[in-house]
């Protein structure tokens, strides 16, 4: 059974600049959450979808967007990158909503 | 809006008990979980909780839940070297599939 995993690894963009990120989610699960953990702090939620719509969002502005696929893998989108938004951001699956989540090894994001 | 706390740093020696704090506002809270970090690693789950639970206990690793003053301890008996690492308490809030993490609490075992 594949894990949940998560690409790229490390990515370095400027300012102004935008970003994907991806997530494959482990088998049999529908269900993908993103979190964005700050150098030194907990993960902050940002939203979760389920079956392909946004169901739960984070207090992050509208410039954080996502997609989740038929096969349930999902993208993070973040447009007009800030040097705020350094930080890694991790995908977790579950299977359904409200069940445990299996987080990936995450994407290390560094704006300058 | 919901807010978990936890200790920063807690340092024990090997084979000791470590104990680690986290406190919680949020009073629909359904489940309460332990995550460990590891340098470069992504979130693993240690254990979990039901909120109409007092105790849970999983080999070395045992957690209390105070649910009157929101307060979620985690026990680890004969603390290892392969401990060392940053433990986060999260909660998920009822009817919400937002799930709140703590600032996490980095644990170092001395040998």
């Amino acid at each position: 059974e594949t894990g949940v995993t998560q690409s790229p690894t490390h990515l370095i963009k400027t300012r102004g600049q935008q970003v994907t990120l991806r997530c494959s989610s482990q088998s049999g699960h529908n269900t993908v959450s993103w979190y964005q953990q700050a150098l030194g702090q907990g993960p902050q939620f940002i939203f979760q979808y389920y079956r392909e719509e946004e169901n739960g969002r984070g207090n992050f502005p509208p410039r954080f967007s996502g997609l989740q696929f038929p096969n349930y893998s999902s993208e993070l989108n973040v447009n007009a990158l800030e040097l705020d938004d350094s930080a890694l951001y991790l995908c977790a699956s579950s299977a359904g909503q409200g069940n445990e989540q299996f987080f990936g090894p995450g994407t290390r994001l560094t704006v300058l | 809006g919901e807010d978990v706390e936890q200790s920063l740093f807690l340092s024990v020696r090997e084979g000791d008990s470590s104990v680690i704090n986290c406190t919680y506002t949020d009073s629909s809270s359904t489940y309460l979980y332990w995550y460990k970090q590891e340098p470069g690693a992504g979130l693993q789950l240690l254990t979990y909780i039901f909120s109409n639970m007092d105790m849970k206990q999983d080999q070395r690793l045992t957690v209390l839940l105070n649910k009157k003053d929101k307060h979620l301890s985690l026990r680890i008996a004969d603390t290892q070297t392969g401990d060392s690492a940053i433990y986060f308490c999260a909660d998920l809030e009822s009817g919400y599939q937002k799930v709140t993490f703590g600032t996490g609490t980095k644990l170092q075992v001395i040998p």
